[in-house]
Parts: C-alpha cells; structure tokens; sequence
C-alpha cells in the first residue's frame, strides 16, 4: 500500500489479556517507531527500530510492553496483562532513513480499550 | 527530560490569520516538527525548522524560532474551515536519538 498500515483499527480487550497490535510500513523504509497517544494528550515515544533492531526502546513503560520487527519491515506490539491504563491510540510510524531530517509517515493508529 | 508545552485552544475567523505557540526545554534540540492530526485521520507533518534557522516560509504557513527563549510558533495565514485540526508541535534533540517529543496539541477551530 501507498501508507503505513495499522491492524486492527479497533481492538477491545478485558483486562488481564494479552494483544498484538500490527504495523505494516512503506515498503522500503528502514526505520520504524511506535508512540502512545492517551485521550488529550500528545503521541508518547514507546520504541525505535532501525531494520530488525531497536535501537532505542526507552519509551516502553514496562516490561508488560514488547515490539519485533522480525523481518525489518513488518512491526508487532505486544502487551501482556492488559491494564485499563494502557487504553490508548497506538501509532506507527516510519521513515526512509532514521534520519532527522528525513519525514516520518504515520498510520491512522489502533485504538486499544481495555475494559 | 524534554517537555514541549502549547496552548489548549485557538478559534480563529475564516480568512484571518491563525498563529499556534509552543515552547521546549531542550535546548540541544536540532529540528523542530509541525504537525496536524484531523479526526480519524494520522498525523500530517506540516513542516519543520533546523535549529539554527529563525524563519521558514511554505505557502500559507511561517515558522518562527526564537532558540534564546526556546519558542516556536506556526502562523497560518488565510485560515480555512479546512484548516480546523489539532496541530502537535514536536522537537528532536542530538540526545534523543530519533525520537519525538510532542507537545499536547492545540485545537484550531475556523468560524466560518
């Protein structure tokens, strides 16, 4: 596709259970990044991948948060043990290089609500 | 750490000119991001400002960065309905890696 992709949309979850949120970036870009966007609130910085590595996941908030990027391309994150507080937009993004200078493209997001 | 303030709300009349403020603490910061989010839609990157830069000018939008007091504004001139958005003011500095830091975003809603 022309964009990154996010699936699902939507996911509605009970709290306890684990999710994997999907994100497929533009074909070709190396770098990768997750953010959090709570109600109100600015994205949050959760991780950076640069091809299969994260090279920065300081943002992740606990150890209940994992991403891979298995293949350099397609990314997966994973949240065990659902908290009503992870109930947030969860946003993708990539870009060509990991470059500041270069545009970051961002997906529509998946609205995580964990009930 | 770095923090990224704006404003809340801006309402602005259909051909005024809109202009949304922010300010960050990092003072290393290198590039400085606009970017607009419409509802059910991702986040748009507008434009954005290297460091040493105190002006940019793209069609209808100015960026101005005073790096002495660490403030960043987007002025949009001819404002449209169109234009009725969130806008996040993001920044990205050396110590940071590649990540963004976003401010909470200012609402801009055009009166016909």
């Amino acid at each position: 596709g022309a964009g990154v992709s996010q699936t699902p949309s939507n996911k509605v979850t009970e709290k306890g259970k684990y999710v994997e949120l999907r994100c497929d970036p533009i074909s070709g870009h190396t770098a990768l990044y997750w953010y959090r966007q709570s109600l109100g609130q600015g994205p949050e910085f959760l991780i950076y991948f640069q091809g299969t590595g994260a090279a920065d996941d300081s943002g992740l908030p606990n150890d209940r948060f994992f991403a891979v990027r298995p293949e350099g391309s397609v990314s997966t994150l994973k949240i065990q043990r659902t908290e009503r507080g992870d109930s947030a937009v969860y946003l993708c993004a990539s870009s060509l290089y990991g470059q500041a200078n270069t545009e970051a493209f961002f997906g529509q997001g998946t609205r995580l609500t964990v009930v | 750490g770095e923090d990224v303030e704006q404003s809340l709300f801006l309402s602005v009349r259909e051909g005024d000119s809109s202009v949304i403020n922010c300010t960050y603490t990092d003072s290393s910061s290198t590039y400085l991001y606009w970017y607009k989010q419409e509802p059910g839609a991702g986040l748009q990157l507008l434009t954005y400002i290297f460091s040493n830069m105190d002006m940019k000018q793209d069609q209808r939008l100015t960026v101005l960065l005073n790096k002495k007091d660490k403030h960043l504004s987007l002025r949009i001139a001819d404002t449209q309905t169109g234009d009725s958005a969130i806008y996040f003011c993001a920044e990205r500095g050396p110590a940071a890696g590649n990540k963004l830091t976003f401010g909470g975003g200012t609402r801009v809603l055009v009166k016909p």
